[in-house]
């Protein structure tokens, strides 16, 4: 059973404030991470894949970062928006075979 | 390009009966994958399928539950002699089948199983 860990758990911040919060997973056969967002009554969407070691990934206002050799990836928001709130889950894989591990995520509300 | 659907969006069972669940994949998406939420906890992976093949069972339940995804038609999960425990909301996902555990997964928008 491989573990994944996300905290914290929940936040809430005021909108504009930047937030950032961590997956970390086994750093032993290290394949991919996940990211996802689910907003709720809605589906998980991809926000990024993230393969090798140091990589960073950018959409808009959103980044990740990854060190595979100590097992975490952070995300990090930067002048939270309310249509940020929502559940950011990550999720590992330790091999070319698909199956992906989820966390169970962290929840994250914008306070206008 | 229609996403991945799901239908019922809402099932209400009685104790004892069975629960169908479907799950189109996206078009061109050969893998499917089957996830649980029960309240108050995160996505719990169940089964993964390709077509008329199961690859990896080892999240399902051993007794009661089934999967299928036949070479026509929706993937099936099936819920036999349901019980208050099986509440929960249930998320397909699917993906192309190039990259291994890198590809990315497009999920549905679940079914809501209420069992009274």
């Amino acid at each position: 059973i491989l573990n994944v860990e996300q905290s914290p758990q929940s936040l809430h911040v005021q909108e504009g404030d930047s937030t950032n919060f961590t997956c970390s997973f086994p750093s032993s056969n290290f394949y991919a991470l996940h990211w996802y967002r689910w907003e709720t009554a809605k589906s998980p969407e991809a926000l990024f894949v993230m393969t090798l070691n140091g990589d960073e990934k950018k959409k808009g206002r959103i980044s990740a970062t990854l060190n595979t050799k100590e097992g975490y990836s952070y995300l990090y928001i930067k002048g939270s928006q309310p249509e940020d709130s929502a559940t950011y889950l990550c999720a590992f894989s330790d091999g070319g075979y698909q199956k992906v591990t989820f966390g169970t995520g962290t929840k994250l509300q914008v306070i206008p | 390009n229609a996403g991945v659907m799901q239908n019922p969006r809402h099932l209400v069972r009685r104790r004892g009966q069975e629960a169908r669940l479907r799950c189109s994949p996206m078009k061109g998406h050969s893998h499917v994958y089957w996830y649980r939420q029960l309240p108050e906890e995160g996505l719990k992976f169940m089964v993964y399928l390709q077509k008329e093949n199961i690859i990896d069972e080892s999240g399902m339940p051993k007794e009661r539950f089934s999967a299928e995804f036949p070479k026509e038609g929706p993937s099936i999960l099936r819920i036999q002699q349901v019980v208050r425990g099986d509440s929960a909301a249930y998320f397909c996902a699917s993906s192309p089948a190039s990259r291994g555990g890198r590809e990315t997964q497009y999920f549905g928008p679940g079914t809501r199983l209420l069992v009274l």
